[in-house]
């Protein structure tokens, strides 16, 4: 059973559009993540939420404890941006859980 | 400032045989952490580590453990290999325990055959 949903699961767009990447998990956390894995394997620690919002450059993340989910956004969208955005919580009892991850093309 | 360590980089392995990974944290981080990355699967946590001690497991046979040295440095070793196993193996360290940000290393490739 995966205990972290994201969608979509696949997003190609065209350079310098807004992009929205959905994650929602079950129960309660005391974390998310967000990370970036290019091709290759390296993975890049985005964001950690437990409220509110963060932004970074042209990446911007929110959360909404309420309703179990988190939006990864980002602006101006680049080429370089493609990668796989994975979305990981961390529950309570301190488990890690993994979303599928969304495979995004941006093209020139 | 040195990244995340993680060696060998690529380890070819044989049915029922043993491996030890090596992960190396940033300096300072005192919290190791190991996932397990396969295609079909996608992420899964294995384990974490704080100051030597395992704080968290995740759902994986006893086949899996680790250890935390006290310069912090992790190692994770499998035994017993099972075809299964072969996957991209990650470590990634933090400053604190649990609320960190993680950076991690490159990982270890590894193959079972």
């Amino acid at each position: 059973k995966n205990e972290v949903e994201q969608s979509p699961q696949n997003l190609t767009a065209q350079e310098g559009e807004f992009i929205t990447i959905n994650c929602s998990y079950s129960v309660g956390i005391s974390a998310l993540h967000w990370l970036q894995q290019h091709p290759g394997g390296g993975i890049v620690s985005l964001f950690m939420l437990s409220s509110g919002k963060k932004k970074h450059g042209r990446l911007i993340a929110t959360i909404n404890i309420q309703e179990k989910h988190s939006s990864l956004h980002i602006t101006a969208s680049h080429p370089r941006d493609s990668a796989v955005y994975i979305c990981a919580v961390r529950y309570t009892g301190n488990q890690f859980y993994f979303g599928t991850g969304t495979s995004l093309t941006v093209i020139p | 400032k040195a990244g995340v360590t993680q060696t060998p980089r690529y380890l070819i392995k044989t049915r029922g045989q043993q491996v030890t990974l090596s992960c190396s944290p940033i300096s300072g981080h005192r919290s190791v952490s190991w996932y397990q990355q396969t295609p079909g699967q996608g992420l899964q946590f294995l384990f974490e580590y704080f100051s030597e001690t395992q704080r968290n497991k995740g759902n994986f046979p006893g086949r899996f453990s680790g250890r935390q040295f006290s310069n912090s440095r992790s190692e994770m070793n499998v035994s017993t290999l099972e075809l299964g196993d072969s996957a991209l193996y990650l470590c990634a360290s933090s400053y604190t325990f649990p609320l960190g940000g993680y950076t991690f290393g490159s990982g270890t490739r590894l193959t079972v055959v």
